[in-house]
């Protein structure tokens, strides 16, 4: 079936350097990306989507780069800060329905 | 503006016993979805609906898992007879999407449910 996974469990940053977060899925036709922050005891938060028809979307200190090719996305954090640390999930629709395909996701730790 | 909102934020019941989970969506959002969420893994879609009609309910497990959505804004998702593999993180998600997926679901902070 569709999947989608993140590269690592666990990745841990010195505060104000930046971090990449990788994940990678297996059906060719997904269009929509999106990814997510999950801070403990709460839900998903929406940080920012992408469409296939793009390569790259930038939003404030963060930036998702998108490699059909390879059927790999990622999500770029500038300037980390203690806030950041959290859960990440990358998320993709199942071709031709609206559930949402979560990875496991990867656990951000910011170090002071 | 307000996000979605979840009640209870904990719910701890027998096993056996009957549970209500309760969604607020996103004032005017249209499509509304049930995740559940288990420890260290990701959110696993349950049900999604479009208005008042349940769209695609293919990730229920079992017939103990129902939800409703009468009015197309509020929704209940219940549990029968509930066992302990059913503790688990309930997520509830909203989206102005009307009919195709290119919009982002937004999520609530969930109702973590335990069965003793």
């Amino acid at each position: 079936g569709e999947s989608v996974g993140l590269h690592l469990p666990t990745l841990s940053v010195q505060e104000g350097d930046n971090s990449i977060i990788n994940c990678a899925y297996s059906n060719s036709a997904s269009d929509y990306f999106i990814w997510y922050k999950q801070e403990s005891g709460k839900g998903p938060q929406f940080i920012i989507d992408i469409r296939s028809n793009m390569d790259k979307r930038q939003g404030q200190r963060v930036t998702v780069l998108l490699n059909k090719t390879v059927k790999h996305l990622s999500l770029q954090i500038a300037a980390t800060q203690p806030g950041d640390s959290a859960v990440y999930f990358c998320a993709a629709p199942l071709q031709g329905a609206q559930k949402l395909v979560f990875g496991q996701g990867t656990r951000l730790t910011i170090n002071p | 503006g307000a996000g979605v909102s979840q009640t209870p934020s904990n719910k701890v019941t027998e096993k056996g016993k009957y549970v209500e989970l309760r969604c607020d969506p996103i004032s005017g959002h249209t499509a509304l979805y049930w995740y559940r969420q288990s420890l260290g893994q990701g959110p696993e879609f349950l049900i999604y609906f479009q208005g008042t009609g349940a769209a695609d309910d293919s990730g229920l497990p079992n017939d103990r898992f129902f939800a409703v959505r009468p009015e197309g804004s509020v929704s209940t998702l219940k549990i029968q007879r509930t066992e302990r593999g059913d503790s688990a993180v309930y997520l509830c998600a909203s989206s102005s999407a009307p009919t195709g997926v290119d919009q982002p679901q937004h999520f609530g902070d969930g109702t973590r449910l335990s069965i003793l």
